[in-house]
């Protein structure tokens, strides 16, 4: 079974400052992709930044980009000048083919508290 | 503002009641989700909807049951739930339903559900 490995069940970062938040994950597929998402107090669940686990080249997004290692089952993301409402929970997940359906579904990690101090 | 709206926000019922979560998108997408997502907890996938038929059911008890009335509207009605099912229902939208990297989920704010 596809699983996804948040191993930072929290973390704080000083408003302005950079933070890295760590995800592994364990697939025997070839193709896959990988996604950030956050979750604030207000419940939605946002995109963040996804990968295309063929592209080698690190997503990003302003101040959002990931470290990724393929070889490594590894994708962090790194969250530079950090604002107050970047704090929130994140979630870190891949996809995961469905032989029902012929489909496909997120698996999500168990997430990040990240907390943003002034 | 979310794209994908979800009423009630907040939702109290009894083990012997019938009640229906509502969840709307006007983005023009043919695949809907259900979720489910307990306190300090990842979502986990309940029901996707494609082209308004079910094509996914991830062994969701029967007293859960999804309806998708339109391209628009994904309902769950629910009865004779347990004390355990309280949680976050999450929707969510996408384009399509493969291939999410294009056509990535795009979520509603849930509704909160106690079930006394």
């Amino acid at each position: 079974a596809q699983t996804v490995t948040q191993s930072q069940p929290e973390m704080s970062v000083q408003e302005a400052e950079t933070v890295t938040l760590s995800c592994t994950y364990d697939t025997s597929e070839s193709d896959y992709y990988l996604f950030w998402y956050k979750q604030p107090p207000s419940r939605q669940m946002i995109l963040v930044i996804r990968q295309e686990a063929y592209k080698q080249q690190n997503a990003t997004e302003n101040r959002f980009s990931v470290n990724f290692q393929k070889a490594a089952k590894s994708f962090s993301l790194k969250i530079s000048d950090s604002q107050l409402g970047d704090a929130a929970m994140y979630f870190c997940a891949s996809t995961a083919w469905l032989s029902q359906g012929g489909s496909e579904k997120l698996v999500f990690g168990k997430g990040t508290k990240l907390t943003v101090n002034p | 503002d979310t794209e994908v709206t979800q009423t009630p926000k907040h939702l109290v019922m009894g083990m012997t009641n019938k009640k229906s979560l509502k969840c709307e998108q006007h983005m023009g997408h043919r695949a809907m989700y259900w979720y489910k997502q307990k306190a300090k907890k990842p979502p986990e996938l309940m029901f996707v909807y494609s082209y308004e038929k079910l094509s996914i059911n991830e062994s969701v008890p029967s007293r859960f049951s999804p309806e998708c009335p339109n391209s628009s509207l994904l309902n769950l009605h629910l009865h004779a739930l347990q004390p355990e099912d309280s949680a976050l229902y999450l929707c969510a939208s996408s384009q399509e339903i493969l291939s999410s990297y294009n056509s990535p989920l795009h979520f509603g704010n849930g509704t909160r559900l106690t079930v006394t």
